[in-house]
């Protein structure tokens, strides 16, 4: 099971751009990259997810380099309302329901 | 379209009662599961249910059970609350193994014992 590390806070302002790096050194073959957002006072939202190279939905970009040991997730020009706890979650598709764990995420704040 | 539903969103309990948590999802997903956030510790898995008629232990199974009573509902009881228990608990439910296809949760039930 692949430990991840990620800071625990970041300060930001609106408009810039916003990477945060999760560390996961013994990434397995079959293990998947994703990352969650969790506003206050609801659940978590699941928001990109990657195996290699580079995966951009509309909410953000993934950035994984080839020895997969570690993943960017990058936020274009942040808003007041990015202002969230985001998870890197790094789980293999073959072992099993109960492989997806959830850390301590980087509290994002967005400030004006 | 509702996604996943859980009641009650607040309770308070008395140490030694005993309540069940619902949970029900309107996407046909085949997996749910149960998780309490605690502050500082992330979230943690309590029981999940892989289909319809089976459930296996997570990382903090102990005080809790569940039933998947059917593919829609998934509930989880507290048989005799513990101050240990107040946490939030969000139910979540996923397609397949909820690795590729990700997780959908609940907006959470705040439960308090006292």
């Amino acid at each position: 099971l692949a430990k991840t590390t990620q800071p625990i806070s970041m300060d930001s302002y609106e408009g810039q751009e916003v990477n945060i790096t999760c560390s996961h050194n013994n990434i397995a073959t079959n293990d998947y990259i994703t990352w969650y957002q969790q506003f206050p006072s609801q659940g978590p939202r699941f928001i990109i997810q990657g195996y290699k190279t580079k995966v951009t939905n509309e909410v953000a970009s993934l950035f994984i380099p080839a020895d997969r040991k570690s993943s960017t997730l990058s936020l274009p020009r942040v808003s007041l309302s990015d202002t969230a706890v985001y998870y890197c979650l790094v789980g293999d598709v073959n072992s099993g329901y109960s492989t997806l764990t959830f850390g301590k995420g980087t509290m994002l704040l967005v400030s004006p | 379209n509702a996604g996943v539903t859980q009641t009650p969103k607040f309770q308070v309990l008395k140490t030694g009662q005993s309540m069940t948590l619902q949970c029900a999802q309107d996407m046909n997903h085949n997996s749910m599961y149960w998780y309490r956030q605690d502050p500082g510790m992330g979230l943690r898995l309590i029981y999940y249910s892989a289909s319809e008629g089976t459930t296996d232990k997570g990382e903090v199974p102990n005080g809790y059970n569940v039933s998947r009573l059917n593919k829609r509902e998934f509930s989880l009881r507290l048989e005799s609350a513990a101050p240990s228990q107040t946490s939030v608990y969000f139910c979540a439910s996923s397609e397949g193994t909820g690795i590729e296809d990700g997780y959908t949760f609940g907006s959470g039930t705040r439960l308090t014992v006292v």
